[in-house]
């Protein structure tokens, strides 16, 4: 199964208020990655999980937190959301062992703030 | 920083004609990995191809590129598009621990 699951697949929150995503896969990767998606840009990568070590970009630092509590889950929390937030967010996962290791993407939760 | 450049947002064609989509990119790195992610509608971008060798070809799926580091390109061709070719298309890098992707090209083949 290559499959990485996302949930929810859509999700409305309100200004100001937290927002956690859901990613999860059974390939037993070692690296997750948390991407935004917004209309007619590029994806472009948060964060990504090593094993149990977070790196997050650094113009996205203070926006995302993210938690991996075993090696199938990772979360992506929003503590206090703002419309700039709306957008889709990925979740990819890799084997790593090399620069050229192939990501699984998953179908990606499309995250509208009000 | 890195960066990769697609020019075409949308390409329309009609089936049974040859099918390109261009990819050029800047990188720090001096043997960087070019990818193709394709994403079809509903779905999750999937890998199409990827390269790491000058002037090599690369197929699969009927699809081919050759990466070009003299002209800094990655382009992805097909020589007859088929109606199961419509997709968003993402041309992607990696030099460095990170993925950086291109704006997408959407292609639409029409009967």
């Amino acid at each position: 199964d290559t499959t990485v699951k996302q949930n929810p697949r859509y999700k409305l929150a309100r200004v100001g208020k937290p927002v956690n995503l859901i990613c999860s896969q059974t390939m037993n990767h070692d690296t997750m990655y948390w991407y935004q998606k917004k209309p007619n840009q590029a994806p472009k990568l948060l964060l990504f999980y090593y094993d149990k070590i977070l790196n997050r970009e650094a113009d996205t630092f203070e926006k995302f937190q993210s938690s991996r509590p075993n090696n199938s889950f990772c979360s992506l929390y929003i503590g206090s959301a703002g419309l700039e937030y709306s957008a889709m967010y990925l979740c990819a996962s890799s084997r790593v062992g090399g620069i050229d290791a192939e990501q699984f993407f998953g179908p990606g939760t499309r995250l509208t703030v009000l | 920083g890195d960066s990769v450049t697609q020019t075409e947002g949308l390409v329309t064609l009609t089936e049974g004609l040859p099918v390109m989509l261009n990819c050029t990119y800047q990188t720090i790195y001096s043997n960087p990995f070019l990818f193709w992610y394709v994403q079809h509608l509903n779905e999750s971008p999937r890998l199409l191809l990827k390269s790491f060798t000058d002037n090599k070809r690369t197929e699969h799926q009927g699809f081919h590129a050759t990466l070009h580091k003299s002209s800094s390109s990655f382009h992805l061709q097909k020589s007859s598009a088929q109606l199961s070719d419509s997709a968003l298309y993402y041309c992607a890098l990696k030099g460095g621990r990170a993925l950086i992707f291109g704006t997408g090209t959407t292609v639409s083949v029409s009967p």
